[in-house]
């Protein structure tokens, strides 16, 4: 089944310690997305790909770094500097610039929940 | 201004009657708009999108589109307890390809 795949489903961090959150889909779509989402509020970009090997900073990027080395994966990492990282961390995909509007659906993953010990 | 506002609700409506969710949006050369689903816990899900004026319909879930007017509607007709979660407005920012999410509107269908 084609699809996005976030791991793990619940994490939590220490203070002081990074996280890596996982995406990968199999989609074939070239843009990928991070989003943080807050009890009650609506998404806000992290980071997102529109191709492998380059990347964009969202609206609240400061705390967080990505990659995107392969098509399908595009992980996430919460660094220390993130203060306050308890949030729903949704991944999503698309097929990406230029394929049209009808092309532009968001897919996105399980998401992930992470916490702070 | 926020770029998209959905008013967050709740909105309540019985079982059958026609939910009406409303969301305005900013930027005046955003290209296509999105209305998800989210379930409490769960990712959100596509439940329809449209990118021309008018009217776009898909079984109970119609949505309407005014760009003079700058917002976009959600409609589900003869409304299921089922239907209730929280229902985000997404809107593709022209130029940088980003979507820009609403705050949601709660959607509560009383059995």
């Amino acid at each position: 089944d084609g699809g996005i795949t976030q791991s793990p489903k619940y994490l939590f961090r220490k203070e002081g310690q990074n996280v890596t959150l996982s995406c990968e889909q199999n989609l074939n779509h070239d843009a990928m997305y991070w989003y943080r989402q807050d009890p009650g509020q609506g998404l806000r970009l992290i980071y997102y790909s529109q191709i492998v090997n380059d990347f964009q900073k969202g609206d609240i990027a400061e705390g967080y770094s990505v990659s995107r080395e392969k098509k399908e994966s595009f992980p996430l990492t919460v660094t220390s500097a993130q203060k306050n990282p308890t949030a729903f961390y949704l991944c999503a995909s698309s097929m990406g610039r230029d394929r049209g509007p009808s092309n532009e659906k968001l897919f996105f993953g399980s998401g992930t929940q992470l916490s702070v010990l | 201004q926020k770029e998209v506002e959905q008013n967050s609700g709740p909105l309540s409506v019985p079982e059958g009657a026609i939910a009406s969710l409303n969301c305005t949006y900013s930027d005046r050369g955003s290209q296509s708009f999105f209305w998800y689903r989210q379930y409490s816990g769960k990712s959100p899900e596509l439940i329809m999108f449209i990118y021309s004026n008018g009217d776009k319909e898909d079984g109970r879930f119609t949505a309407q589109l005014n760009k003079a007017s700058q917002y976009v509607s959600l409609l589900i007709r003869d409304s299921q307890p089922s239907d209730s979660a929280t229902y985000l407005c997404a809107v593709v920012s022209s130029g940088t390809y980003k979507y820009i999410f609403g705050t949601g509107t709660r959607l509560k269908v009383l059995a």
